[in-house]
């Protein structure tokens, strides 16, 4: 089941430069999209969503697109910092409460000083 | 800033034990949720709890597994008799429930099965 995937596995940026992740679903029936950050022996921490009637939402250096036509969004941070370092999770659900969450495979960012 | 809570952080265990996993939700939150990490794969959904009863479970949840509210502030996990594929990071979770509403999660149970 490959509802949520996210085809990179790691990604390496430079402090102060913009990492971009991506995130594909295939479940038209998401209308609610969320990103995650989990630090190794932690559990995932809510980082931003967007929901599927919007197509940015920004918070800080966090800015979530969402292309429901392609089935495709994307977290950008910018300026990267070497704390940012993590695995990022994208998730998707239907928009209703008490709704499970679909994860993608997450992806790894490291930020080099 | 208020967290869910879980206890214990690692539990090793013989196959065909029982183990229970705790969670202490954040206090207003209303809805409940197990999902299990096993390593290298997917944070995958396990169940989904509201006022009292499973609201959704997936495929992973058969009978070896149940969750139950007992006292109005713990959220509980237990698996009747572990198997060696059960090892896996256990993340509880809750929410306000509504709509934009996000899961906060635990830190997770490692639970290993031996």
């Amino acid at each position: 089941d490959q509802q949520v995937k996210q085809n990179s596995p790691s990604l390496s940026v430079q402090e102060g430069r913009i990492s971009i992740l991506n995130c594909d679903y295939t479940n038209s029936m998401f209308d609610y999209f969320l990103w995650y950050k989990k630090y190794p022996a932690e559990g995932p921490t809510f980082l931003i969503s967007i929901s599927s009637i919007k197509d940015k939402n920004e918070d800080g250096r966090f800015t979530v697109f969402l292309n429901k036509s392609a089935k495709h969004l994307s977290l950008h941070i910018v300026p990267s910092q070497p704390g940012d370092s993590a695995v990022y999770f994208c998730a998707a659900s239907y928009n209703n409460a008490g709704n499970m969450l679909t994860f993608g495979g997450g992806t790894r960012l490291m930020v080099k000083p | 800033e208020p967290e869910v809570t879980q206890t214990p952080s690692h539990q090793v265990t013989q196959m065909g034990q029982e183990v229970i996993l705790r969670c202490v939700p954040i206090s207003n939150h209303l809805y409940f949720y197990w999902y299990r990490q096993i390593l290298g794969q997917k944070v995958e959904f396990l169940v989904s709890f509201y006022n009292n009863e499973i609201s959704e479970k997936s495929e992973i949840f058969d009978d070896q597994f149940s969750v139950e509210r007992p006292d109005g502030s713990n959220f509980t996990l237990k698996i009747r008799s572990t198997k060696l594929e059960d090892s896996a990071m256990y993340f509880c979770a809750s929410e306000t429930g509504g709509r934009d509403t996000e899961a906060f999660f635990g830190q997770g149970t490692r639970l290993t099965v031996v």
